[in-house]
Formats: C-alpha cells, sequence, structure tokens
C-alpha cells in the first residue's frame, strides 16, 4: 500500500520560498506507472492543482499556467522523495498543501495522498 | 471560481438519497474520466469514485455517478450520519492540459 509522508514547515514570510517534501512509502518515485502531485487547498480556490513529476524513461514536470513562473517540482531518488518549491508566495499562497499519486497520466484520479500541510503566509 | 461547478451545499435525512452535481465543459468532462472524492475536517480527500464509475475496494455501492454531456452527479442513497463531508469531483482538462477540481460540495445530514 502506497502512503505519502509530508514535511511540515507552518509559516512562511511573504516574498519567501515555500518547501514541502514528500516521501513515498511502497512505492517508487521513478515507477514508470506513477505520476507525482502537489495540490492545495485553500478557502478561496478550492481545491487546485500545482504540478506534477513523474519518470518516462526521462524526467517530465508539468506545471499548472497560473504557477509556471515560480514553482518547481524534483524528484529525489537517493530519498524516494518529491519536493515542491513556490517562491515569491503571498498570503494568497495560505492553504493546506497535499502530495498525491496518480496512476495515470490523463486523469482527475488521485489514489493515494499525503496527510496534507498547512502553509500560512504572514509576516 | 473552480473549473467544474457545484453546488456549495446539499443535505438530506437519514436514509434519503442525496445527488451531487458537477458541472464542466466539452474540454473536461465531455472527454475524459470524473472522479469523485470525500473529505473529512483534518483529513486528505479519499477517493470515492474513479473513472466515471468505479469504486475503490472498501467504498461500499450506496456511493455510485453517472455522467450526461458536460455534467455529472454523484448519488449517495441510505444516507448516514457519517456522509456529512465535503465532497468534490475531478477530472482532466484538454485544453489546459491539467487536471481540474470542482469548489467542493458541503453535505449535511439533517
Amino acid at each position: 500500500q502506497v502512503q505519502l509522508q509530508q514535511s511540515s514547515p507552518g509559516l512562511v514570510k511573504p516574498s519567501q520560498t515555500l518547501s514541502l517534501t514528500c516521501t513515498i512509502s511502497g512505492d517508487s518515485v521513478s515507477s514508470s506507472d506513477a505520476v507525482w502531485n502537489w495540490i492545495r487547498r485553500s478557502p478561496s480556490r478550492g481545491l487546485e492543482w500545482l504540478g506534477r513529476t513523474y519518470y518516462r524513461s526521462r524526467w517530465y514536470r508539468d506545471y499548472a499556467k497560473s504557477m509556471r513562473s515560480r514553482i518547481i517540482v524534483d524528484p529525489d531518488t537517493s530519498k524516494n522523495q518529491f519536493s515542491l518549491q513556490l517562491t515569491s508566495v503571498t498570503p494568497e499562497d495560505t492553504g493546506v498543501y497535499y502530495c498525491a499519486r496518480s496512476a495515470t497520466f490523463i486523469s482527475g484520479w488521485f489514489d493515494s495522498w499525503g496527510q496534507g500541510v498547512l502553509v500560512t503566509v504572514s509576516s | 471560481q473552480s473549473i467544474l461547478t457545484q453546488p456549495p451545499s446539499a443535505s438530506g435525512t437519514p436514509g434519503q438519497t442525496v445527488t451531487i452535481s458537477c458541472s464542466g465543459t466539452g474540454s473536461n468532462i465531455v472527454s475524459n474520466f470524473v472522479s469523485w472524492y470525500r473529505q473529512l475536517p483534518g483529513t486528505a480527500p479519499e477517493v470515492l469514485i474513479y473513472r466515471n464509475n468505479q469504486r475503490p475496494s472498501g467504498v461500499p455501492d450506496r456511493f455510485s455517478s453517472s455522467e450526461s454531456g458536460t455534467s455529472a452527479s454523484l448519488a449517495i442513497s441510505g444516507l448516514r450520519s457519517e456522509d456529512e463531508a465535503d465532497y468534490f469531483c475531478a477530472t482532466w482538462d484538454d485544453s489546459r492540459g491539467a487536471p481540474v477540481f470542482g469548489g467542493g460540495t458541503k453535505l449535511t445530514v439533517l
């Protein structure tokens, strides 16, 4: 059974960088059958997909158009993790952040989720 | 302003059947599978339905879904107090090249 365990950064100041990691057990970040995603939920935006990474002979990264200028999702094969970096954060980036796995490439189906971490952007 | 439109709230009494709608466009629901999620307070979403009408093991058949054109619906029959939660629909959007979600429906069991 796949389990995803997230780090918890908590409070981030405006204009700084939000960094989260998701540690995978029961699967591999390098699996050719999985896609590794970051999703957040906020009162103003509901659930919002942010970006993903996956391995298909090489590494791919896809990002939500609204995030493309300030987001990086990276795999770390040595730790079986993937990470999220979001730069230049504002209070609008406050929310609960989830990592999630999808077993299919073109899908809204996420079959395993991390526990979620609350990130507050405030000075 | 979510891409998929859901009613913000729904309610029913124990034993009733409640239906939650999810409205999209030709670039998402029409051409891609829909998934449904339940989220209890303080927990991560859990998938109830995937590939339009498949249920993961452990999800009772009280939960069912249907699609018609640019809309999808989740039906919960034999409503129970523990069904009180937020429900989300999700699918892939071809024009965005990304997964999209509904705004969520808060279900209250009266």
